[in-house]
């Protein structure tokens, strides 16, 4: 089973900073299955991107994702205020099975 | 409009069974891989169990096997999951979400599960 594993666990940060996150993978993930979703408190998780760099239908462009192999990024160019979340990477496997990370808060500063 | 609505949850004793609903709307719902994942209080999100179009494949997460069964009627546009045997770690919210077998595209509002006796 593949694990994933999200860093920072916090990130403290500005408005109008620029966010890193990372995602990596005990085993090659193909870049064809790998997401990441944005969650707001009391809100359900939202696809922001797929295929490891693709953006789901409404996202903008401030969000881009990159990566490949083991290691995977997403990247917030500037923080807006709706930003303030916790984000997940996401893998399918050859099981079946969906396997999320650990989340990374990005909370401000 | 893509809406999924969950419902069914509820407090329930350990050992305990309970069948969760979603309701799916504005999609062709019969063209989806559907999905549940749910969350802990407090924590982050988990896989449980996903299911092909017509029913022919579902795959599960291996502390639910045996225990969860997962379904669909594509005549009535809904997604369910039978939970039999449940334990106090099964208490989370429980979201349904139309995908990809891949990928999670939308996702309901949850329905909160506790397992308490």
């Amino acid at each position: 089973e593949i694990v994933l594993t999200q860093s920072p666990g916090t990130l403290s940060l500005s408005p109008g900073e620029r966010a890193t996150l990372s995602c990596r993978a005990s085993q090659s993930v193909s870049s064809s299955y790998l997401a990441w979703y944005q969650q707001k408190p009391g809100q359900a998780p939202r696809l922001l991107i797929y295929g490891a760099s693709s953006r789901a239908t409404g996202i903008p462009d401030r969000f881009s994702g990159s990566g490949s192999g083991t290691d995977f990024t997403l990247t917030i160019s500037r923080l807006e205020p709706e930003d303030f979340a916790v984000y997940y990477c996401q893998q399918y496997g050859s099981s079946g099975a969906l396997t999320f990370g650990g989340g990374t808060k990005v909370e401000i500063k | 409009e893509v809406q999924l609505v969950e419902s069914g949850g509820g407090l329930v004793q350990p050992g305990g069974s309970l069948r969760l609903s979603c309701a799916a709307s504005g999609f062709t719902f019969s063209s989806y891989w559907m999905s549940w994942v749910r969350q802990a209080p407090g924590k982050g999100l988990e896989w449980v169990a996903n299911i092909k179009q017509d029913g022919s494949e579902k795959y599960y997460v291996d502390s639910v096997k045996g225990r969860f069964t997962i379904s669909r009627d594509n005549a009535k546009n809904s997604l369910y999951l039978q939970m039999n045997s449940l334990r106090a770690e099964d208490t989370a919210v429980y979201y349904c979400a139309r995908g990809r077998r891949e990928l999670l595209l939308d996702w309901g509002q949850g329905t909160l599960v506790t397992v308490s006796s």
